[in-house]
C-alpha cells in the first residue's frame, strides 16, 4: 500500500524549532518529487516546499523562505521540515504530499498525501 | 501569490449538478494548463480528483469533471451523491520565476 506518514508536530513557543518527518512506504520514494503542504485551523491548503527527487531542486512560499528548510533522505525514504524561528502563523496541520508524476519537479498535481501532524506556536 | 477565488459554499440535491469556480491571474490558471482540484472531508487528508485542468486520476468517478476558460477554472460535479459532501480546493502552478504552487480559498459543497 502506498503510504506517507507524518510525525513531529507539536506545541512550540513562537521564535522556537520543529522538525517533521515523513515516511514514505509502498513506492519508489527515490523516484518521485515531494511537497509540503499546510492548513491553519479552519483555512485553506497553503503550498509550503517542494524538494525534486534527487534533492537539487528546493522551492520555497516567500511566507517560510529562509526559515524552513525542506530535505530528504531517500535510503530512509524520508521526507523532513526543518522550522525556525516559529511563528503564531505557521500553527498548522502539515501535510506531506507525492507529485504525481515521477522523475523531476513537476506541476501535475499530488496523488498521494499523508494524515497530517500538528503543529501549534503559542507562549 | 495570492490565493485563487473560489466560492464559500455551493450546494445541490442528490443527482443534481454543481459547479465550483476558481479564479486567478494569467500568472497561474490563466498562464498554465495545471489546474488540479482536491477533496476533503473534515479531518481527512486531501484527495486528488482532477489533475491538469480536466484529467481523471483512477478511482475518480466520471461525475467529476474539470474545465478552464481564461482566468478562470471550474470544476463540476454531476449526479451529486451524499459522499460527495466535502470541501473542494483548486490549485494551479504558479512558477514563472520560481516553482510554485498556489491553492484556492476553499468551496463546501453542501448535498441537500
Amino acid at each position: 500500500e502506498v503510504q506517507l506518514v507524518e510525525s513531529g508536530g507539536g506545541l512550540v513557543k513562537p521564535g522556537g524549532s520543529l522538525r517533521l518527518s515523513c515516511a514514505a512506504s509502498g513506492f519508489t520514494f527515490s523516484s518521485y518529487s515531494m511537497n509540503w503542504v499546510r492548513q491553519a485551523p479552519g483555512k485553506g491548503l497553503e503550498w509550503v516546499s517542494s524538494i525534486s527527487s534527487s534533492s537539487s531542486y528546493i522551492y520555497y512560499a516567500d511566507s517560510v523562505k529562509g526559515r524552513f528548510t525542506i530535505s530528504r533522505d531517500n535510503a530512509k525514504n524520508s521526507l523532513y521540515l526543518q522550522m525556525n524561528s516559529l511563528r503564531a502563523e505557521d500553527t498548522a496541520v502539515y501535510y506531506c504530499a507525492r507529485d504525481r508524476v515521477e522523475g523531476g519537479l513537476s506541476p501535475y498535481g499530488m496523488d498521494v498525501w499523508g494524515q497530517g501532524t500538528t503543529v501549534t506556536v503559542s507562549s | 501569490q495570492s490565493a485563487l477565488t473560489q466560492p464559500p459554499s455551493a450546494s445541490g440535491s442528490p443527482g443534481q449538478s454543481v459547479t465550483i469556480s476558481c479564479t486567478g491571474t494569467s500568472s497561474d490558471v490563466g498562464g498554465y494548463n495545471y489546474v488540479s482540484w482536491y477533496q476533503q472531508h473534515p479531518g481527512k487528508a486531501p484527495k486528488l480528483m482532477i489533475y491538469e485542468v480536466s484529467k481523471r486520476p483512477s478511482g475518480v468517478p466520471d461525475r467529476f469533471s474539470g474545465s478552464k476558460s481564461g482566468n478562470t477554472a471550474s470544476l463540476t460535479v454531476s449526479g451529486l451523491q451524499a459522499e460527495d459532501e466535502a470541501d473542494y480546493y483548486c490549485s494551479s502552478y504558479a512558477g514563472s520565476n520560481n516553482f510554485s504552487y498556489v491553492f484556492g480559498t476553499g468551496t463546501k459543497v453542501t448535498v441537500l
